[in-house]
């Protein structure tokens, strides 16, 4: 079965700091999802990626799927406190209507 | 407002008892999806419905149970069986062709 591997778990920045989250496929990708979830809420769509090397923004986020399609990266620019939270990657299963997440990355902007 | 409604948001179980959690939406999607999300886990795949009348299971559906005999809901009903229900629930709907899932905001259901 295919599994989606986020990296880091969890991320503390100062506000106004880069930084990156990554998301590792076990196969091949066709379609990447990338959504935010506050606490105890549901997941907000934030981007979806198709195509090898494509690349995608959306106000201070942008989201890169590589050449290969097994690995994509979310990269937010000057953090804000609005940034913080769980940021999640998703994919449909090859060959299903299965979809499946990565276990999370939880991230917190210091003011 | 088109979107996918969650009910209710706090729910408490008592041992030996059958809960239903309800999930309505009127975004017209033909997919419907329900996640158990557990601290450390991620979003895991309880059942899945691709159109009206058909459901499939997913990775966990064991002690879980479902019906979708209307395209606007899919509700899930965690049955005595589950022995660790404890947990938060997400539902997601999805329109055609590769369009992301919308999820709702959630059920957290507890055992007393």
């Amino acid at each position: 079965s295919q599994e989606l591997e986020q990296s880091p778990q969890s991320l503390i920045v100062q506000e106004g700091k880069n930084l990156t989250i990554n998301c590792t496929s076990s196969k091949t990708l066709y379609g990447l999802y990338w959504y935010k979830q506050k606490y105890g809420e549901g997941l907000i769509f934030l981007m979806m990626l198709q195509k090898g090397g494509e690349e995608k923004s959306h106000e201070k986020i942008t989201a890169k799927l590589d050449e290969k399609k097994q690995q994509s990266s979310l990269h937010i620019t000057a953090s804000q406190p609005s940034h913080a939270g769980i940021y999640l990657c998703g994919a449909r299963e090859q060959g299903t209507y299965k979809y499946i997440f990565g276990t999370g990355t939880r991230l917190k902007v210091l003011a | 407002d088109g979107g996918i409604t969650q009910s209710p948001k706090y729910l408490f179980r008592k041992e030996g008892q059958n809960v239903t959690l309800s999930c309505e939406q009127n975004l017209n999607h033909d997919a419907m999806y329900w996640y158990r999300q557990d601290p450390g886990q991620g979003l895991r795949l309880i059942y899945y419905s691709q159109i009206v009348n058909d459901f499939q299971k997913g990775d966990i559906a064991e002690g879980y149970s479902v019906s979708r005999e209307k395209k606007e809901s899919f509700p899930l009903t965690v049955t005595s069986a589950q022995k660790n229900p404890t947990a938060f629930y997400l539902c997601a709907s999805r329109g055609t062709g590769d369009q992301p899932q919308h999820f709702g905001d959630g059920t957290r259901l507890s055992i007393l």
